[in-house]
């Protein structure tokens, strides 16, 4: 399939060990944020979402961390498996819309 | 599959040819949006409808694109006039008016102009 992301920064881990992908945010106004996996050639699939009034949560494998004070994201994937390979990208939402930021490739090796 | 189709999934074209594109969101949800992404960059907003209305365009969106959603449920997005720059991905995303409004995007449709 066609890659997304050439040029991307690119986080390389171990299969097994924890990966953590961090993003910064633009807009203080913003109130709620979204993590996206996006496979080769397919769209972004939603990960998990994380309203401004919390500064962590919990899903499965996956935690996501706020820090509004420095308008920071992170993405923690514990015991990271082949199959998280993909670019993850962190979304704001801004009055109805998505904006997206600089998207990570990550890679995971036996 | 009940989550968001797009068709075609691929679509090569000659420059100055028009091309339509269709989406159909995920059943219950009234809102759908359109967004294109090139590679190595994420995906940027380009429209979106609540129900039939469309309630926001943004300035990425020239006067050769047109999306209309005419009944609330499907959406077409036109390109007239196809120039090599809109070579992309073109994804479509519905969600909920309620609560977040988490959106959730389709496989997308990839557009080459020659």
């Amino acid at each position: 399939g066609e890659s997304v992301g050439l040029h991307l920064p690119t986080l390389s881990v171990q299969e097994g060990d924890n990966s953590i992908i961090n993003c910064a945010y633009s807009n203080s106004a913003s109130d709620y944020f979204i993590w996206y996996k996006q496979e080769s050639g397919k769209g972004p699939q939603f990960i998990i979402d994380i309203r401004s009034n919390m500064d962590k949560r919990q899903g499965q494998r996956v935690t996501v961390l706020l820090n509004k004070t420095v308008k920071h994201l992170s993405l923690q994937i514990a015991a990271t498996q082949p199959g998280d390979s993909a670019v993850y990208f962190c979304a704001e939402k801004v009055t109805d819309k998505l904006i997206f930021g600089t998207g990570t490739r990550l890679q995971v090796f036996p | 599959d009940t989550g968001v189709s797009q068709d075609p999934r691929h679509k090569i074209t000659k420059r100055g040819q028009n091309v339509t594109f269709r989406c159909d969101p995920i059943s219950e949800h009234n809102r759908l949006y359109w967004y294109r992404q090139t590679l190595g960059q994420g995906p940027e907003f380009l429209t979106y409808f609540q129900n039939e209305a469309q309630l926001e365009k943004s300035r990425l969106l020239s006067d050769r694109f047109s999306a209309e959603r005419p009944k609330g449920s499907f959406s077409t997005l036109e390109i007239q006039r196809t120039e090599q720059g809109d070579s992309a991905m073109y994804l479509c995303a519905s969600s909920l008016q309620q609560g977040q409004g988490t959106q959730y995007f389709g496989p997308g449709t990839r557009l080459l102009v020659l």
